[in-house]
């Protein structure tokens, strides 16, 4: 099955609400990333979190290891916030980063 | 820094042609990876390299899919006999090692006519 779940699927807010998306993941954390992908398709990392919270402007990362379990908050949502937020984990004992599906945020005015 | 650079941006084939993808890491990385990414399967795993040596494969079709890393700065795919279903956006990324932050290059989009 899926080992990287992310919710919601998508999501559509009003300029300056907040969202919070989430990552559950099914196998053993070695570490985690999340990635914003632009409209054009080009990713960008956002947090390289394996656990604990980590904050970087309006962006908040929280990892909880035991939990198995990621959550990216975005606080005063803008317009250039729209695209796909994807989480990917290090599971097992691979050294490749797998994907979850992402959520599609849409922001509007 | 230029960041991790693919060429060509956009490659077109025909049916049963061949396909070489380009991938420049960032400089100093030491691991490279190859992704593919579509609508259906999302972004998926191909290979990788550390220090140039292949690691991992897994995800690479056995047939007609190929990964080189001749020297520390460029790593090509090349898919041969291409097929419509390997339209795609293929994407490249490097990390100073493994299970680090990854950075991805713009990708190539391939189209299989």
């Amino acid at each position: 099955g899926q080992q990287v779940q992310q919710s919601p699927a998508s999501l559509v807010l009003q300029e300056g609400e907040n969202a919070e998306l989430q990552c559950n993941f099914s196998t053993s954390l070695n570490s985690m990333q999340w990635f914003y992908q632009r409209p054009e398709g080009s990713l960008v990392s956002l947090f390289y979190n394996p656990s604990g919270t980590k904050q970087s402007g309006r962006l908040t990362s929280t990892t909880v290891i035991k939990e198995r379990r990621s959550s990216l908050h975005i606080s005063s949502s803008q317009i250039t916030d729209s695209g796909t937020y994807l989480c990917a984990i290090y599971g097992g004992s691979g050294n490749k980063l797998i994907f979850g599906t992402g959520t599609l945020l849409s922001v509007k005015p | 820094n230029a960041g991790v650079i693919q060429t060509p941006r956009h490659k077109v084939t025909g049916k049963g042609q061949e396909a070489t993808l380009w991938c420049e890491p960032i400089s100093g990385h030491s691991a490279v990876f190859w992704y593919r990414q579509t609508i259906v399967q999302g972004l998926e795993f191909l290979t990788y390299f550390r220090n140039q040596a292949p690691i991992d494969d897994s995800g690479m079709p056995k047939e007609r899919f190929s990964a080189q890393m001749p020297n520390q700065s460029h790593s090509t795919l090349k898919i041969q006999s291409t097929q419509p279903q390997d339209s795609a956006v293929y994407l490249c990324a490097s990390s100073w090692v493994s299970q680090n932050t990854l950075y991805f290059g713009a990708g190539t989009r391939l189209s299989v006519l």
